[in-house]
C-alpha cells in the first residue's frame, strides 16, 4: 500500500509569484483534502476534492485553488503569493469523503520572501 | 465549530501510561471526537475516534465522559516514539474536514 506523497518537499518563492503543490493520494482513496499549517499552529482546512469536484472549502481566498485528476492525485495552486502564505502545506487522503480517518502526507514547506 | 480545550503540554515517563485530557463542553449530539497526533517533521496521524462509547484500537484507548463534555486519550505504555503534538478535534457527522486547535505537546522522558 502506497502512502500519501507530496512534492516538492521545500519551496522558496517571491511575493506575487504563483506556486503549484502536488499530492498523490494513498492507493484506493478517492478524496484529497488540503491544509495549511503555520508555525506553532494546528493545520487549517483549505478545501477538499472528491471525485474531481471541490467538496467543501475553508476560509481561504479564491487565489487558493485546486484540481483533482482522474487518478485522484491533486494540485494546490496559490496565486499572488503573500508573505503570510509561508507555511507547511499538508495533503490528506481518505475514502469517499470520510473525514475521520484521513492519511496525511509529510507536507510541502513553502517560504515566501 | 465546537471548541476543544487541551493543556498546552504534558510530560510522561517512558513505559508509563499517559492520560491526555480534552474538554469540549459545547459538544453537540452529532459531533464525533477525533484524536490525531503529529510527530516532529511529519504530517498528522490518525489515532482514534468515537461518538459516545469508549473505543480501543492498537494505538490507544478513548474514554468518553457520560455527558460527552470531556474525553481522555489513553496511551497504555508511552514510548519515545509517542512524543508528539496530540490534537483533540470535534467534527459533526457528515462534515468533510477537521478543525485542528493547537493541541497538547507530549514529552516522553526516558
Amino acid at each position: 500500500e502506497t502512502g500519501v506523497t507530496q512534492s516538492p518537499t521545500h519551496l522558496i518563492k517571491t511575493r506575487g509569484q504563483q506556486v503549484t503543490l502536488r499530492c498523490s493520494s494513498q492507493s484506493g482513496h478517492n478524496t484529497v483534502s488540503w491544509y495549511q499549517q503555520a508555525l506553532g499552529q494546528g493545520p487549517q482546512f483549505i478545501f477538499q476534492y472528491y471525485r474531481e469536484e471541490e467538496n467543501g472549502r475553508g476560509n481561504f481566498p479564491p487565489r487558493f485553488s485546486g484540481l483533482q485528476f482522474p487518478n485522484y492525485s491533486s494540485e494546490l495552486n496559490v496565486n499572488a503569493l503573500e508573505l503570510d502564505d509561508s507555511a507547511l502545506y499538508l495533503c490528506a487522503s481518505s475514502f469517499d469523503g470520510l473525514y475521520y480517518e484521513q492519511y496525511f502526507g509529510p507536507g510541502t514547506r513553502l517560504t515566501v520572501t | 465549530d465546537a471548541k476543544t480545550t487541551q493543556p498546552n503540554s504534558m510530560e510522561s515517563n517512558e513505559e508509563e501510561p499517559v492520560h491526555l485530557p480534552c474538554n469540549h463542553s459545547t459538544i453537540s449530539g452529532t459531533d464525533y471526537i477525533h484524536w490525531y497526533r503529529q510527530l516532529p517533521s511529519q504530517g498528522p496521524e490518525y489515532v482514534i475516534h468515537g461518538l459516545t462509547s469508549n473505543v480501543n484500537n492498537r494505538m490507544a484507548s478513548l474514554a468518553i465522559a457520560e455527558d460527552r463534555k470531556s474525553s481522555t486519550l489513553i496511551l497504555h505504555r508511552a514510548t519515545l516514539r509517542d512524543a508528539a503534538v496530540y490534537y483533540c478535534i470535534l467534527s459533526p457527522t457528515g462534515a468533510n474536514n477537521l478543525f485542528f486547535g493547537t493541541g497538547t505537546r507530549l514529552t516522553v522522558i526516558p
